[in-house]
């Protein structure tokens, strides 16, 4: 069975750090991971997607890296912003026991103070 | 552009009432549907999976149930609520294996 954990659980930086996530998942076969951004109350905005074939995806200040074969991704943000507080989910996209779904760890919750 | 839709966005049921959520997709045909919970202090479990109408698939055994009477309408019901199914519930589609998420239905039971 698939576990997805996220490390650490929260964390807090003041405005303008660089800062990792870090998501380990134990099952390698997997199709694609993909990282998400959920804001309290609300559902989850999808952040990157890494095919289960790439290293790394860029979308503006964020960098997601897989390394499938160790069963790890980081999400790097850089320059971090007051707005960027929110959950953040990794979850692996893989065949369960009723077909292709996510399993997602319990995220990693983000503060960043002005 | 495709968009998902959920409602209600909130609600308040007493134990034992019966539930049912809805979801529906736009902008794209035969998707496939699911339906997570996100409780308090756990991370998402999903529940059910369909691949088209008719065609259901449960990943935990629950006190809920799932139909999909159309192509892209995906119901989430319950008979009798309990405590415990309080939680966060979130309809998505996927496509080429990456999944898009409705804004979530916040259920409370007391």
């Amino acid at each position: 069975k698939q576990e997805v954990t996220q490390i650490p659980a929260a964390l807090s930086v003041p405005e303008g750090e660089n800062l990792v996530l870090n998501c380990s998942f134990t099952d390698s076969a997997i199709y694609n991971l993909q990282w998400f951004r959920q804001d309290p109350g609300k559902g989850l905005t999808s952040l990157l997607l890494i095919q289960s074939s790439q290293r790394e995806q860029t979308s503006g200040r964020l960098n997601a890296s897989l390394d499938k074969s160790s069963g790890r991704s980081t999400l790097y943000i850089a320059a971090s912003q007051p707005g960027d507080s929110a959950t953040y989910l990794c979850a692996v996209f893989g065949y369960g026991n009723s077909g292709y779904a996510l399993n997602f760890g319990k995220g990693t919750s983000l503060l960043v103070t002005p | 552009s495709q968009t998902i839709h959920q409602w209600p966005a909130t609600l308040v049921q007493p134990v034992g009432s019966p539930l049912s959520l809805e979801c529906t997709v736009e902008g794209t045909s035969n998707p496939n549907l699911y339906w997570y919970r996100q409780a308090a202090g756990r991370g998402l479990q999903l529940l059910f999976y369909s691949v088209g109408i008719g065609q259901i698939s449960s990943e935990v055994p629950q006190n809920l149930s799932a139909s999909r009477p159309q192509d892209r309408q995906f119901i989430l019901s319950s008979k009798k609520l309990l405590l415990s199914d309080s939680g966060f519930y979130l309809c998505a589609w996927s496509v080429d294996y990456e999944q898009f998420f409705g804004p979530g239905t916040r259920l409370t039971v007391l």
